[in-house]
């Protein structure tokens, strides 16, 4: 079982602020790395997937990047809004998708 | 095209009562999994299937059965009901892990507490 690690566990922010969070993992093999947004009481809903060292995604305020060379992962939020308040997830993707424990954010207006 | 389906939706058990979770999927996926939800845990995976006929543990299998007898159906089996099995439950679908156009589907949940 892969480690795939998230950090911080949770996240207070004031509307308006930038903010970013981390996904680790191991930098062995693997197929792809994604990014979730989880709400409570609903699946989870794909943000993005990314494979190579040095991608890049982006939708509207939120993009993540990835290295794969040294494990790590970022998603960054720009002007987070409170409709942004949800559990943030990554997961790796080997023979299943291992995810991590999910980043808590929290916008306050 | 209905997706990833799950019933049922919510439920309450007694402890050491049984049930069954059903998963259904209609877009032809080979992979189909099964997740439990707990606070501050993440999504952890119990059981797998790569294909009709085949299952495999996940990280938290003890406790639980499953059977993919169907393509399109992957069942959860509480044999025994124990309170730390109150959990929300997500099923999923996949293509391989391998493909291009891979996504995870998730179902939308069952809640299900256990007394």
């Amino acid at each position: 079982i892969l480690n795939v690690e998230q950090s911080p566990q949770s996240l207070h922010v004031q509307e308006g602020d930038s903010t970013n969070f981390t996904c680790s993992f191991p930098s062995s093999n693997f197929y792809a790395l994604h990014w979730y947004r989880w709400e409570t009481a609903k699946s989870p809903e794909a943000l993005f997937v990314m494979t190579l060292n040095g991608d890049e995604k982006k939708k509207g305020r939120i993009s993540a990047t990835l290295n794969t060379k040294e494990g790590y992962s970022y998603l960054y939020i720009k002007g987070s809004q409170p409709e942004d308040s949800a559990t943030y997830l990554c997961a790796l993707r080997s023979y299943q998708l291992t995810f991590g424990k999910g980043t808590k954010l929290s916008v306050i207006p | 095209n209905a997706g990833v389906t799950q019933t049922p939706k919510f439920r309450v058990l007694k402890t050491g009562q049984s049930m069954t979770l059903l998963c259904a999927q209609d877009m032809n996926h080979e992979y189909m999994y099964w997740y439990r939800q707990d606070p501050g845990m993440g999504l952890r995976l119990i059981h797998y299937s790569v294909g009709e006929g085949t299952t495999a543990k996940g990280e938290v299998p003890d406790g639980y059965n499953v059977s993919r007898l169907k393509k399109q159906n992957f069942l959860l089996g509480l044999e025994s009901a124990a309170p730390s099995q109150t959990s929300v439950y997500f099923c999923a679908s996949t293509r391989p892990p391998q493909s291009l156009s891979y996504e995870q589907y998730f179902g939308p949940g069952t809640r299900l507490t256990v007394t």
